[in-house]
């Protein structure tokens, strides 16, 4: 069974600091590894990851995938207090559904 | 361009009722999946909807079913709730399938007395 695990489970960290989120994976015929940030009640879209090496950023965010691993990270620099919120990390293989990790949930204190 | 709406935003109902979720897809995309959100199994699966098919399930029970409407609108139906489906549930919409990125309404936030 395709499986997604994300660690740690919970952070916290004070503002200015740079965090490091971790994702695994077993997709079978894996294809694509997305990340969401979720707030308050709808997760939305990061990045999306297909292949190896390459790392995709968004300001403060960055990501990359390593396929031989099997793992992905998520990068966050100079955190502010709206990055608190939970992060979540999917895998989409030959299914064509995603299946998603628990989730980290970022604290930033000021 | 309107993002996905569910409907309703919260409901309140008692064990043994039924329940019917609604989901509006962001206009154009024709993928739409359902998901259960709870704070010890985190997101998952429940079924994903293309031009009016089924096209993947996930490990709920025949409770739990769905559709989805020609214009790409779908609902969810819960029957014989128990109190273990209170839970968020949410949709999100696709412009095909083949992993293009899900964009996620505000779901629908179920309670079950």
């Amino acid at each position: 069974e395709d499986k997604v695990v994300q660690s740690p489970l919970s952070l916290v960290v004070h503002e200015g600091d740079t965090v490091t989120l971790n994702c695994s994976y077993e997709v079978t015929n894996f294809r694509s590894l997305l990340w969401y940030k979720q707030e308050k009640k709808a997760p939305t879209f990061l990045f999306m990851l297909t292949s190896s090496g390459i790392e995709k950023k968004s300001g403060r965010l960055s990501s990359i995938l390593d396929k031989k691993e099997l793992f992905s990270i998520l990068n966050i620099t100079a955190t502010q207090t709206g990055d608190s919120a939970i992060y979540l990390c999917a895998g989409g293989g030959g299914s064509e559904k995603l299946v998603f990790g628990k989730g980290t949930k970022l604290t930033v204190n000021p | 361009k309107a993002g996905v709406t569910q409907t309703p935003r919260y409901l309140i109902k008692t064990r043994g009722q039924q329940v019917t979720l609604s989901c509006s897809p962001i206009s154009g995309h024709r993928s739409v999946s359902w998901y259960q959100q709870t704070p010890g199994q985190g997101l998952q699966f429940l079924f994903e909807y293309f031009s009016e098919t089924q096209r993947n399930k996930g490990n709920f029970p025949g409770r739990f079913s769905g559709r989805q409407f020609s214009n790409s609108r779908s609902e969810m139906n819960v029957s014989t709730l128990e109190l273990g489906d209170s839970a968020l549930y949410l949709c999100a919409s696709s412009l095909d399938r083949g992993h293009s990125p899900l964009h996620f309404g505000n779901g629908t936030r179920l309670t079950v007395t």
